[in-house]
């Protein structure tokens, strides 16, 4: 029920493509979801998040398409760059009573140029 | 923005020492305060969740008297690895939650224990 599953574990993609990052959830009460980047020995930096109320989000290069039937929802990296090779993970709680965050497994994305 | 810091940013002890890491949130003031590990190439594994004043909340398998967390104010929380031993080498992150902020991670803490 707490898990937060997270697909695929590594991505390999060219520069200027499209990366994909999908994570899926059980627990219903799950109201924030948020993806963050992380580097090597560093903490992880929020990137952009979505309540459920929204279907998609975008910042920028990134967008996070969300689907609350199937309990999922995806990272879109569009133009992606060398310097976005790094760890993301995306994670759920229930954001507005600061509950636990929960972590998906992660994904090493490498952006070859 | 909101910004958190932790301190040390890596620390090397000798086995059967005590290690405290400290985390303070600059400019804002946490009403909840999380403490993560995380081994290489791994996720982030939610150690304890505390609020100002109160008593850690342990999750499932982590030893209280080992990991000891005061949360002494709305701005600062420490981790206290006590008697550590080579296997509690890790990379440990804690994260601070403020309605209107969301969650703000530190850098992260590197302990290696020899």
């Amino acid at each position: 029920q707490q898990q937060v599953k997270q697909s695929p574990q590594s991505l390999i993609v060219q520069k200027g493509g499209i990366s994909i990052i999908n994570c899926a959830y059980e627990n219903t009460a799950f109201d924030y979801f948020p993806w963050y980047q992380q580097f090597p020995g560093k903490g992880p930096a929020l990137l952009i998040a979505i309540r459920p109320d929204v279907s998609e989000k975008k910042e920028g290069r990134f967008t996070i398409s969300f689907n609350k039937s199937a309990k999922q929802f995806s990272l879109h990296i569009m133009d992606s760059q060398p310097g976005d090779s790094a760890t993301y993970f995306c994670a759920a709680s229930s954001g507005n009573q600061g509950g636990k965050l929960i972590f998906g497994q992660g994904t090493e994305l490498s952006v070859k140029p | 923005g909101a910004v958190v810091s932790q301190h040390p940013s890596w620390v090397i002890c000798k086995s059967g020492t005590s290690v405290k890491i400290e985390c303070r949130s600059l400019d804002f003031q946490a009403t909840t305060m999380f403490w993560y590990r995380q081994f290489p190439k791994q996720s982030l594994m939610l150690m304890a969740t505390s609020n100002e004043g109160s008593k850690a909340t342990y999750e499932q398998g982590v030893e209280k008297d080992k990991f000891l967390i005061n949360h002494a104010s709305l701005t600062l929380s420490t981790l206290t690895v006590t008697s550590a031993h080579p296997e509690d080498s890790s990379f440990y992150i804690c994260s601070a939650y403020a309605r209107g902020n969301g969650y703000t991670f530190g850098s992260g803490t590197r302990l290696t224990v020899v």
